[in-house]
């Protein structure tokens, strides 16, 4: 079984760097799928922040694309989020997963994430 | 505002069905055969319950189904149990390695 787990601060200062790792146990990195990160603000719909390949290919959503960035590591078997100038607005709840051929089939617990000085 | 339209809420008594609307637009729901579903217990993760419209995971109750017609998916379960208490998410595949979302349903088993 497949299980994901969110780390990283909770409490980030505005314009301030947003960095979270997955940690990811009963499946090996190295194998041809994606992986996704996603994020809820409180209250609200979940977006889909972007995804990285076992082979560190890359596709970020257009809105945040030119903040964000992905990494993976292979030896560890973990994939981090790095997320820049980072606004009230990124609060969220913040969502690791596994993109399994158009769907999301195995997810983190998530990890709160506050931005707030 | 989420892309895809959902009910903000829908309830039913133990043992009824009840049907959870997911509308979007020609180029989501109506382009793709790549809608998906997920269960949110509080404080959990997303657990995904209906793949590629009407697709099943192994181990997911055959209470719960999945349907498409044009805009609108939909998800029904079918007789209700207090656990299905929860919220249900819909996601849409848009193309060009792009998703929409709906803004999820809060589920009440009265």
């Amino acid at each position: 079984q497949v299980q994901l787990q969110e780390s990283g601060p909770g409490l980030v200062e505005p314009s301030g760097t947003l960095s979270l790792t997955c940690a990811v146990s009963g499946a090996s990195l190295n194998f041809p799928f994606w992986w996704s990160w996603l994020r809820q603000p409180p209250g609200k719909g979940l977006e889909w922040i972007g995804k990285i390949s076992y082979t560190a290919l890359t596709e970020y959503n257009p809105s945040l694309n030119s903040r964000v960035t992905f990494s993976i590591d292979k030896s560890k078997n973990q994939f981090s989020l790095n997320l820049n100038s980072v606004t009230a607005a990124d609060t969220a709840r913040y969502y690791c997963a596994r993109d399994g051929n158009f769907k999301f089939d195995a997810w983190g617990q998530g990890l709160l994430v506050t931005v707030s000085s | 505002q989420s892309a895809l339209t959902q009910p903000a809420s829908v309830s039913g008594s133990p043992g009824q069905s009840v049907t959870i609307s997911c509308t979007g637009t020609s180029t989501d729901v109506a382009a793709y055969n790549f809608v998906s579903w997920y269960q949110q217990h509080p404080g959990k993760a997303p657990k995904l319950i209906i793949y590629d419209v009407t697709d099943r995971p192994s181990g997911v109750s055959d209470r719960f189904s999945g349907s498409k017609s044009g805009i609108t998916a939909s998800l029904t379960i079918s007789g209700l149990q207090a656990e299905d208490e929860a919220t249900y998410h819909c996601i849409s595949y848009s193309g060009s390695s792009t998703w929409v979302f709906g803004g999820g349903t809060k589920l009440t088993v009265l």
